[in-house]
């Protein structure tokens, strides 16, 4: 197992809602991203987080948010949630930001929206 | 055009045999290269890094060539474990971050 976590596993919202999603990273790792997976695609990036600052950000609306605390574990946000938003949300944390640091997932979390 | 694209799949191939995995990705600015394995309804895990010399690890042989911006995976004497997705994965610089972008990934079935 590659120690990272994720809370809750499943999920299910209906529009408008709002969504928190958690992740704690792997013990030493201070860099976190999150990652949609739709059915059928590979994960594509929303952001990451490094040492509580957002570190890059992929083509994602602004109702798509994070945090990062001191201890490195990351939340992702969001706002007024949309059919399209039902995905498999993966976090993953690393060493660093940079692109030579392998990047470690956790179990992901399902959520589907109705 | 998307940033990684691989071969479409699925690709069903019976025990023992040995199979293989394209990738193709556009920026040239990519900087680290990755093969992931996903199971249904799990997360990725990481298979393998590649580097510019090829490397392998028992089954496994990955290959980078930069020029061409290709990579490929080769699985030998293919198990039925071995069936799975296999997603193609290249870290591209964005600002000061590096984003992982994914192909959408090749589904191998392995079959008695």
């Amino acid at each position: 197992e590659t120690g990272v976590t994720q809370s809750p596993t499943h999920l299910i919202k209906t529009r408008g809602q709002q969504v928190t999603l958690r992740c704690s990273s792997q013990s030493g790792h201070n860099t976190v991203s999150w990652y949609q997976q739709a059915l059928g695609q590979g994960p594509q990036f929303i952001f990451q987080y490094y040492r509580e600052e957002e570190n890059g950000r992929g083509n994602f609306p602004p109702r798509f948010s994070g945090l990062q605390f001191p201890n490195y574990s990351s939340e992702l946000n969001v706002n007024a949630l949309e059919l399209d938003d039902s995905a498999l949300y993966l976090c993953a944390s690393s060493l660093g930001p940079t692109g030579g640091e392998t990047q470690y997932f956790g179990p992901g979390t399902r959520l589907l929206v109705l | 055009r998307k940033e990684v694209e691989q071969d479409p799949g699925p690709f069903n191939v019976p025990e023992g045999a040995t199979v293989a995995f394209n990738c193709t990705y556009s920026n040239s600015a990519s900087q680290s290269f990755f093969w992931y394995r996903q199971d249904c309804r799990k997360e990725p895990k990481l298979l393998m890094s590649v580097y510019s010399s090829g490397n392998e690890d028992g089954r496994f042989t990955a290959q980078l060539n930069r020029a061409s911006q290709y990579i490929s995976l080769l699985i030998r004497d293919s198990k039925l474990s071995d069936s799975a997705t296999y997603l193609c994965a290249v870290t591209v610089p964005t600002g000061t971050a590096s984003k992982l972008t994914f192909g959408t990934g090749t589904r191998l079935q392995v079959t008695l």
